[in-house]
């Protein structure tokens, strides 16, 4: 079965400073995986995804992540942190089912 | 991708009522979602929604308490009867934006539910 770890459910930087946000997930097929962010008060929004093909994906605001199969991981990074992008971050897998399966979440706090 | 229109917002329910969240989309959809993120929680899924037939359920979820309909490929409701507190959540209707993989899954803005 499928499963994603999202490792520190509490990650503070500085604004300007890089961004890492851990995900490692657990599949018996090739993995399909998002990030989503959910900012207060509010649904979800898809950052981007891995589905096939280049295993470097940009997303929106400037995000991004890297499918490395070897390591099982799909971490989200951005160089530079803004204010705005404090938030709640998930990652998640795609079962056999098209159903998705989330991590714990983590709560990005930026200071300023 | 497409768009929800979730409703309501939110809404604060007395125990023991039964409070019925909707779920329109713009397009026609497949599969439907309905997700549960109890405070501070991750989500976790309660059933999907195919249109014409039942509702396939989580386990740890049933049909008694979370009653949903499907009545057609843009929408989708969902129950929460016979409230208690702990039923206090933000729930969550996602569609995927295409037979296969290539946009995802759009989200819903949420339904936050507080059970007095």
């Amino acid at each position: 079965a499928q499963s994603v770890t999202q490792l520190g459910s509490h990650v503070s930087v500085s604004e300007g400073a890089l961004v890492l946000l851990r995900c490692n997930y657990s599949s018996s097929v090739p993995p399909y995986l998002f990030w989503y962010v959910q900012y207060p008060n509010q649904g979800l929004q898809l950052l981007l995804k891995y589905t096939t093909g280049a295993t470097l994906v940009k997303g929106i605001n400037g995000f991004e992540a890297e499918f490395k199969k070897s390591e099982t991981s799909f971490h989200l990074t951005k160089p530079s942190a803004h204010m705005s992008d404090a938030a709640e971050y998930f990652c998640a897998v795609m079962d056999s089912s098209y159903k998705l399966i989330f991590g714990s979440g983590t709560r990005l706090l930026v200071r300023p | 991708s497409a768009v929800i229109s979730q409703k309501p917002s939110r809404d604060i329910c007395q125990r023991g009522t039964s409070l019925t969240i909707q779920c329109q989309v713009d397009s026609q959809v497949t599969m439907m979602f309905w997700y549960r993120q109890q405070p501070g929680q991750s989500l976790t899924l309660i059933a999907t929604a195919n249109q014409g037939s039942e509702a396939t359920y989580e386990s740890g979820f049933v049909i008694d308490k979370f009653p949903i309909s499907r009545p057609n490929l843009t929408f989708s409701t969902l129950t929460v009867s016979n409230m208690s507190p702990e039923d206090s959540s933000i729930y969550l209707c996602s569609v995927e934006d295409q037979a296969g993989l290539s946009l995802g899954y759009t989200f819903g803005s949420g339904t936050r539910l507080t059970v007095v």
